[in-house]
């Protein structure tokens, strides 16, 4: 059965709000889930580590105030993309590692973001 | 720098033949080694890894070699079948590190009926 569940799997927005993605562990406590960007026909590249009860960490490059990370509770993490623009718009994907010795990702459905 | 290189961008093979992936690091510090792979608008899926002390693993109709003085991997699936046909990503992981994969570019797998 799936490990970590994404909601919206899609959602289409206007310039200038902000959506907010959320990332559930199901049956798994998590204190670190990652937060992936995949732009069309690329790899898929690492935002940030949400960190249970403190502050996620951001990739360089990763703008901390566009992309609002939270993770209040061990089997809830959000993504809120702030004032929203059209190069925002791409598939963002959270995951939980399963194990810290083999490194094993458990990726959500992804989330397919849309800005007009 | 990209530590994780996956040189064929696409792969077309004919169905029942073999498919082979590969995957270079620059990292000798890796100790694992994933491939995952991925269909559009979802998730990747985990398939298969290894440990940089074994050369290979296999697993049903995947096998992943590794040749740790080339740095290289690869993935081979053996019949390939349609239902292949997707994005395949090879990531490398340093156990004592920071917990982060790389991941490498993909690679897209087409399986010809």
């Amino acid at each position: 059965g799936a490990v970590v569940s994404q909601h919206p799997s899609w959602v289409i927005c206007k310039s200038g709000t902000s959506v907010k993605i959320e990332c559930r562990s199901l049956d798994f406590q998590a204190t670190t889930m990652f937060w992936y960007r995949q732009f069309p026909k690329q790899s898929l590249m690492l935002m940030a580590t949400s960190n249970e009860g403190s502050k996620a960490t951001y990739e360089q490059g990763v703008e901390k105030d566009k992309f609002l990370i939270n993770h209040a509770s061990l089997t809830l993490s959000t993504l809120t993309v702030t004032s929203a623009h059209p190069e925002d718009s791409s598939f963002y994907i959270c995951s939980v590692m399963l194990g810290r010795n083999t490194g094993e990702l458990f990726f959500g459905e992804g989330s397919r973001l849309t800005v007009l | 720098d990209q530590q994780v290189k996956q040189n064929s961008p696409s792969l077309s093979v004919q169905e029942g033949r073999i498919s082979i992936l590969n995957c270079d690091y620059t990292n000798s510090m890796f100790d694992y080694f994933l491939w995952y792979k991925k269909y559009p608008a979802e998730g990747p899926t985990f398939l298969i890894s290894i440990s940089s002390i074994k050369d290979k693993n296999e697993d049903g109709r995947f096998t992943v070699f590794l040749n740790k003085s080339a740095k290289h991997l690869s993935l081979h699936i053996v019949p390939s079948q349609p239902g292949d046909s997707a994005v395949y990503f090879c990531a490398a992981y340093y156990s004592v590190g920071n917990e982060k994969l790389t991941f490498g570019t993909g690679t897209r797998l087409t399986i010809i009926p």
